[in-house]
């Protein structure tokens, strides 16, 4: 069946944009991830959806950071006046309960010039 | 600091030869377990997972990994590496401050030599 997909996979801003990242979980999975993996280091965990609520948003790094589900499936995840900081790879993941067995995204490769 | 510790960020191996990837976590409590493994151009893929019981756990392409609670340790191992493992390896665990949230190592990027 078809994995998580997200769009686009590659997004150049200029430093000041906002950019908005797309996650389409696998469908029927309740739980939804999102992930940011600089150059050269593990994914860290930014925020967590149950269906439409967002449970967990304890990673995000700071107010710039939004990210929604409102009808419970497809998920984005909107970075404001965009950093050159923010360059990284933004991962989505999704399961049908829980981070464990949880598939991931391909990830959107985000650069800040 | 709760973290995820991978000692090894670049190992390079000839085909054939054995592989352990260490990985230790700085948490007391009950946590589950994961290796990831990302091949070049590809998103992460589940190696394996250790929930409870036996603490020898066996994933895919031969994988292993053991447990050992007292150390804090859930090492990767390979009898014998092939070309095709090479990839950047990722270990996981939740349970760290809650279990909706996987805490990664900095990974290990592994290169096999034909």
């Amino acid at each position: 069946g078809a994995g998580v997909s997200q769009s686009p996979r590659y997004k150049v801003a200029k430093r000041g944009q906002d950019v908005a990242l797309r996650c389409d979980p696998i469908s029927g999975h309740v739980s939804l991830f999102w992930y940011q993996q600089a150059l050269g280091q593990g994914p860290e965990f930014l925020t967590y959806f149950q269906n439409e609520a967002q449970l967990d948003k304890s990673g995000l790094p700071s107010d710039r950071f939004f990210a929604e589900r409102p009808e419970g499936s497809v998920s984005t995840l909107k970075i404001q006046r965009t950093q050159q900081e923010d360059s990284a790879v933004y991962l989505c993941a999704s399961s049908k309960g829980g981070s464990q067995g949880a598939g991931f995204g391909p990830g959107t490769r985000l650069t800040v010039t | 600091a709760q973290s995820v510790s991978q000692h090894n960020h670049h190992v390079i191996l000839s085909e054939a030869a054995s592989l352990e990837l260490g990985c230790n976590y700085s948490y007391g409590g009950t946590v589950n377990l994961f290796w990831y493994v990302q091949y070049p151009g590809q998103h992460l893929q589940l190696l394996l997972k250790y929930f409870s019981g036996d603490p020898l756990v066996k994933g895919i392409k031969g994988f292993e990994a053991e447990f050992i609670k007292s150390k804090f340790s859930f090492n990767l191992r390979k009898p014998s590496v092939q070309w095709s493992d090479t990839a950047e390896y990722f270990c996981a665990v939740n349970g760290l401050g809650g279990y909706n949230k996987l805490i990664f190592g900095a990974g290990t990027r592994l290169a096999v030599h034909p």
